[in-house]
């Protein structure tokens, strides 16, 4: 069974850092490229960006609104993919979401979500 | 940049078709994915490649793309079909590679 959880929401303070993190698992971690979506409260989802998989170099491409503040980094001997988060503003509040990639059957769906981790930006 | 539009809130009675579109100029061209959501909970794929199902997901639910307008298609509304509704398109040729629309707030009266 393909399982996502992500950790590492808190509350931090605006300008401050915070690692998140996505634990896969049930599946071979490194042969998916691995994506990151937030969600601010009661709104609608925005993607913050992915990583490819090592076949394709495990490039990144990010969202106007984070790039240069956000890196997406993963670890395929443990099946984790990072969000590493500086800089960070009150409009970074929300849920994010680490999802999966479905580019093994080389399409560009996100088949499976984790349940999502807090962030709140707040002084 | 590249917008995707979707209205805010269908409505619709059990048993009824709800049809949830999706425009942006040219979007036939490119592939679309859409996503269930319901309160509190993580997005779920339910239609990808515009009209491809993933297992478990039933066949009254459906999807179609042309021109400059992507729709998702729910029929026979049931009770638990009410969340909302998230089209998304990849597009490596420029940025922003990854959008999603709105969002669609689907009711069942």
């Amino acid at each position: 069974e393909v399982q996502l959880v992500e950790s590492g929401g808190d509350l931090v303070q605006p300008g401050r850092s915070l690692r998140l993190s996505c634990t896969a698992s049930g599946f071979t971690f490194g042969d998916y490229a691995m994506s990151w979506v937030r969600q601010a409260p009661g709104k609608g989802l925005e993607w913050v960006g992915f990583i490819r998989s090592k076949a394709y170099a495990g490039t990144t491409e990010y969202a106007a609104s984070v790039k240069g503040r956000f890196t997406i980094s993963r670890d395929d001997s443990k099946s984790i993919a990072y969000l590493q988060m500086n800089s960070l503003k009150t409009e970074d509040t929300g849920f994010y979401y680490c999802s999966r990639v479905n580019v093994v059957a080389e399409r560009t769906d996100q088949d499976y979500w984790g349940q999502g981790t807090l962030v709140t930006v707040s002084s | 940049s590249y917008v995707l539009t979707q209205p805010p809130s269908v409505s619709v009675a059990p048993g009824k078709t709800a049809r949830i579109t999706c425009g942006r100029k040219n979007i036939g061209d490119k592939s679309v994915h859409w996503y269930q959501q319901k309160p509190g909970q993580a997005p779920v794929l339910v239609v990808y490649d515009d009209s491809d199902r993933p297992s478990g997901i039933p066949e009254r639910i459906s999807g179609s793309n042309s021109g400059d307008t992507a729709t998702l298609t729910i029929s026979g509304v049931e009770a638990g079909d009410e969340a909302d509704y998230y089209c998304q398109v990849w597009d490596s040729t420029h940025e922003p590679y990854v959008v999603f629309g709105g969002g669609t707030k689907l009711t069942v009266l």
